[in-house]
């Protein structure tokens, strides 16, 4: 049984940094891409970022660029997510995902339960 | 990118069809088969549902069912009951690694 299980969230000033892990099992996590999509409370699903299965290439939504880092260790069964100068509207939960090939297969086949992220002063 | 449009809402009595769009542009959801459908219940986490715009997901009901014409993809759930009461996205593929989701269509079974 795939689970994805998030850590790392928690309440965060404007500015400031957090650090998400996303711990896989239930299935050969080094050979499938992976990706974070993020949730405001009570709004709609937004994708934030995706890792290749060997972690060489990643991919981010505009408003994160050059904020967040995605990684991956494969040897750990692990998935990152660096989250830097953290704004109001980052406040979301965050879910771990996983992709259903190596490369991309365009759709986000399993969720974790995801991690809450609160950014406020 | 603009997020896809959904309704806000959609209703059914049970045993009844009905049907969710997803609406984009020739940017996504026109450029290709790679739209997919999202279940997601109060405080869980989403479920796919729909994959490559009509292909079904392992474990799914085939009461659920997935089109796509031109700008607009559907969902439609045949034979509506109360356990598909919950909050249903779309989402495509956009290019350049880029993916938008729908903004949400909340399903109430009457």
């Amino acid at each position: 049984e795939v689970q994805l299980v998030e850590s790392g969230g928690g309440w965060v000033q404007p500015g400031g940094s957090l650090r998400l892990s996303c711990a896989a099992s239930g299935f050969t996590f080094g050979a499938y891409a992976m990706h974070w999509v993020r949730q405001a409370p009570g709004k709609g699903l937004e994708w934030v970022s995706s890792i290749k299965w060997n972690g060489d290439i990643v991919h981010y939504e505009d408003s994160v660029k050059g904020r967040f880092t995605i990684s991956r260790d494969n040897a750990k069964n692990s998935l990152y997510l660096q989250m830097n100068s953290l704004r109001p509207d980052d406040t979301a939960f965050y879910y771990c995902v996983k992709d259903s090939r190596g490369d991309y297969g365009y759709y986000f086949e399993y969720w974790g339960q995801g991690t809450l992220v609160t950014v406020s002063s | 990118q603009s997020a896809l449009i959904q309704p806000a809402s959609v209703s059914g009595s049970p045993g009844q069809p009905i049907t969710i769009s997803c609406t984009g542009t020739s940017s996504d959801v026109g450029r290709s088969d790679l739209v997919s459908w999202y279940q997601q219940y109060p405080g869980k986490a989403p479920k796919l549902m729909i994959y490559e715009a009509s292909k079904r997901a392992s474990g799914v009901s085939d009461r659920f069912s997935g089109s796509r014409s031109g700008n607009t993809a559907s969902l439609t759930i045949s034979g509506l009951r109360a356990e598909d009461e919950a909050d249903y996205y779309c989402c495509s593929y956009a290019g350049l690694y880029i993916y938008v989701f729908g903004s949400g269509t909340k399903v109430t079974v009457l």
